[in-house]
């Protein structure tokens, strides 16, 4: 079954502190996998996808195969970074895509 | 560019009502596709389409009508509201359905029925 797990519903650290959003993935392939985020009073955008191996707002994502992650990682965190962040998955030719739960990341001053 | 529109923002229905929620791209996107937000749930995708006059099924369909007679118009019906249908709905597009395509995303319509 293809499905996105993102195991924190909160995550609150301090500005300045990194930041480690998990994201765990099942399925039987090769997905695309994508990072978007949802600032408040915003719509949900795209922040970052595997296929581009791009850092944006300092934040990247590794693609472990072994593991079926794709954790999303910041060295250190701003306020402006709080948000409710979704990991999701693409199968291949399909178009859709298929979300975790959301973790909303909280960074305090 | 407007990009993807929604409308309306915010509507409460009673149970066995039914409306459309009307959803327009001017990118000239092939790829257009709704999904439903719950707490907890993440976003499940209820209805997509590849392009004008073919239409598919997602994860949650039921109780749900689409369909594509131009580009830009992706309207979703709801055929008699129940309160399960209480969510925000958002839609989608993209230029096609490969994933090396970025989704653009609706403002999001906040529906409530009672």
């Amino acid at each position: 079954a293809q499905r996105v797990t993102q195991p924190e519903k909160l995550l609150s650290v301090f500005k300045g502190a990194p930041v480690e959003l998990k994201c765990n993935y099942s399925y039987s392939g090769s997905p695309e996998l994508f990072w978007y985020v949802q600032y408040s009073r915003q719509r949900l955008q795209l922040l970052l996808r595997h296929i581009s191996r791009e850092s944006i707002k300092g934040f990247t994502a590794d693609l472990n195969k072994g593991e079926t992650s794709f954790h999303l990682k910041k060295p250190f965190a701003q306020e402006e970074d709080s948000a409710m962040y979704y990991c999701a998955l693409s199968p291949w030719g399909g178009g859709k895509l298929i979300f975790g739960q959301g973790t909303e990341l909280s960074v305090k001053p | 560019n407007a990009g993807v529109t929604q409308t309306p923002k915010f509507q409460v229905l009673k149970t066995g009502q039914s409306m459309t929620l009307q959803c327009a791209q001017d990118m000239n996107h092939e790829y257009m596709s709704w999904y439903r937000q719950d707490p907890g749930m993440g976003l499940r995708l209820i209805h997509y389409s590849v392009g004008a006059g073919i239409t598919d099924q997602g994860e949650v369909p039921n109780g749900y009508n689409v369909s594509r007679s131009t580009t830009e118009d992706f309207p979703l019906r709801l055929l008699s509201a129940a309160p399960s249908q209480t969510s925000v709905y958002f839609c989608a597009s993209s230029y096609d359905s490969t994933p090396s395509y970025e989704q653009y995303f609706g403002p999001g319509t906040r529906l409530t029925v009672t």
